[in-house]
């Protein structure tokens, strides 16, 4: 049961080169999020998908992209890398908005 | 007011202590709310959910305090396991709002 799957684990980027996060859910969830967590600083949503086929900017878009590309998988894409973007960066589901959320692992980014 | 707010600590407590943390909330729509454990680095892990008026996990209680607009947890019989980082998340409307607290932090020494 493998929950929420993120890849890659850790990643380090030049300013200005660009990648995407991939996320994959197994649980059926509908709503899939992206955040961010600065050291010492609590999560920050930057983007979100209710449901298959939309999604919406959350408190920090600016800088990603996303895509639901089906029901099980959100990616984040970074266009040009930033070093303000270094963080690490959580794929979470959750069946609705108001229920909990299932979190990956994680993705370590550092950008230079 | 911040959307969220609690206490960061660190809270330092013995093995067997009992403690509470506190978290207020500003909105007062917010419908749903979620207690999460993040050990250092890690993915925050769902401790408890709280529709109504409270909910109790071994040992582990949440009360929610509508009038006041705060939600605590609380915690018996601290394990040394029990150390990590407490996140609030109080939830309203929409999945953007969906707002985390910075968290409490907890070590429970031996």
């Amino acid at each position: 049961n493998a929950g929420v799957t993120q890849t890659p684990k850790f990643q380090v980027l030049k300013t200005g080169q660009s990648m995407t996060l991939q996320c994959a859910q197994d649980m059926n969830h509908n709503s899939m999020y992206w955040y961010r967590q600065d050291p010492g600083m609590g999560l920050r949503l930057i983007y979100y998908s209710a449901s298959e086929g939309t999604t919406d900017k959350g408190e920090v878009p600016n800088g990603y992209n996303v895509s639901r590309l089906n029901k099980r998988e959100f990616s984040l894409r970074l266009e040009s890398a930033a070093p303000s973007q270094t963080s690490v960066y959580f794929c979470a589901s959750s069946e609705r908005w108001d229920s909990p959320l299932h979190f990956g692992n994680g993705t370590r980014l550092t950008v230079t | 007011r911040k959307e969220v707010e609690q206490d960061p600590g660190p809270f330092n407590v013995p093995e067997g202590a009992t403690v509470a943390f506190n978290c207020t909330y500003s909105n007062s729509a917010s419908q749903s709310f979620f207690w999460y454990r993040q050990d250092c680095r890690k993915e925050p892990k769902l401790l408890m959910s709280v529709y109504s008026s409270g909910n109790e996990d071994g040992r582990f209680t949440a009360q929610l305090n509508r009038a006041s607009q705060y939600i605590s947890l609380l915690i018996r019989d601290s394990k040394l396991s029990d150390s990590a980082t407490y996140l609030c998340v109080p939830g309203f409307g929409s999945a953007r709002q969906l707002t985390f607290g910075s968290g409490t932090q907890l070590t429970v020494l031996p």
